[in-house]
């Protein structure tokens, strides 16, 4: 089966630099995405690791170790507008497959 | 530009009357996904089409089944919906299913009375 764990919620200030965890149990792997969903929109995607290390994007980092099913998402100079859902998903096989997404963290921003 | 569209975001149905959703996609993907997503909870697969091939999640119910008449279009049947079945519900496009990332519409949030 496949099991994706994140934390529920998470709090930051505007400006400082905030990481998500993601932790992953799955039967295969081909890679880790990250998606951010602001409340009641679509998920819009951030973010794809399938090798070992840190994917850095602008503000937004990634980073994965497929050794212990472990990824996070390193938000840097953290704004208002970055209060908003970060889904977690799993590719589980290489080719034809389809992805599996964790709850979400739901991140809030204060000034 | 919308590259995703679904049609309506807001739906309201009776329990047990049928309601279809729709999208389009104006990317010419090969594949397209529909998702259910409750409050606070993971999207999750129903089921996805790869160009006309049809692929159902093994847990989907029954009372959902999907057409896709040709690349643009992806319809989902609800064909008797019950209250347990309020939810956002996502379409997704996406290339290829192998590498590439997946391009979610809106979203029709569904209310059933």
């Amino acid at each position: 089966g496949q099991n994706i764990d994140q934390p529920t919620e998470m709090t930051a200030t505007e400006g400082a630099i905030v990481q998500i965890n993601c932790t992953y149990q799955t039967s295969g792997f081909n890679g880790l995405f990250w998606y951010q969903q602001h409340a009641g929109e679509a998920p819009t995607f951030l973010s794809y690791n399938v090798l070992d290390g840190l994917e850095e994007k602008g503000r937004f980092s990634s980073f994965l170790s497929r050794s212990k099913g472990y990824s996070y998402l390193l938000l840097k100079e953290l704004q208002m507008k970055d209060s908003a859902s970060y889904l977690c998903a799993v590719r589980d096989e290489a080719g034809y497959s389809t992805l599996t997404f964790g709850k979400g963290t739901m991140l809030l921003v204060s000034p | 530009d919308a590259m995703v569209i679904q049609n309506p975001r807001y739906q309201v149905t009776q329990f047990g009357k049928p309601v279809t959703l729709s999208c389009s996609q104006t990317l010419n993907h090969n594949v397209m996904y529909w998702y259910q997503q409750k409050s606070s909870q993971a999207p999750k697969l129903l089921f996805h089409y790869y160009d006309k091939d049809f692929n159902n999640e093994a847990d989907t119910p029954d009372n959902f089944q999907s057409r896709r008449p040709n690349t643009s279009f992806c319809f989902l049947d609800i064909r008797s919906p019950g209250l347990g079945d309020a939810a956002m519900y996502l379409c997704a496009t996406s290339r290829e299913t192998a590498a590439y990332e997946q391009y979610f519409g809106p979203g029709t949030r569904l209310t059933v009375t």
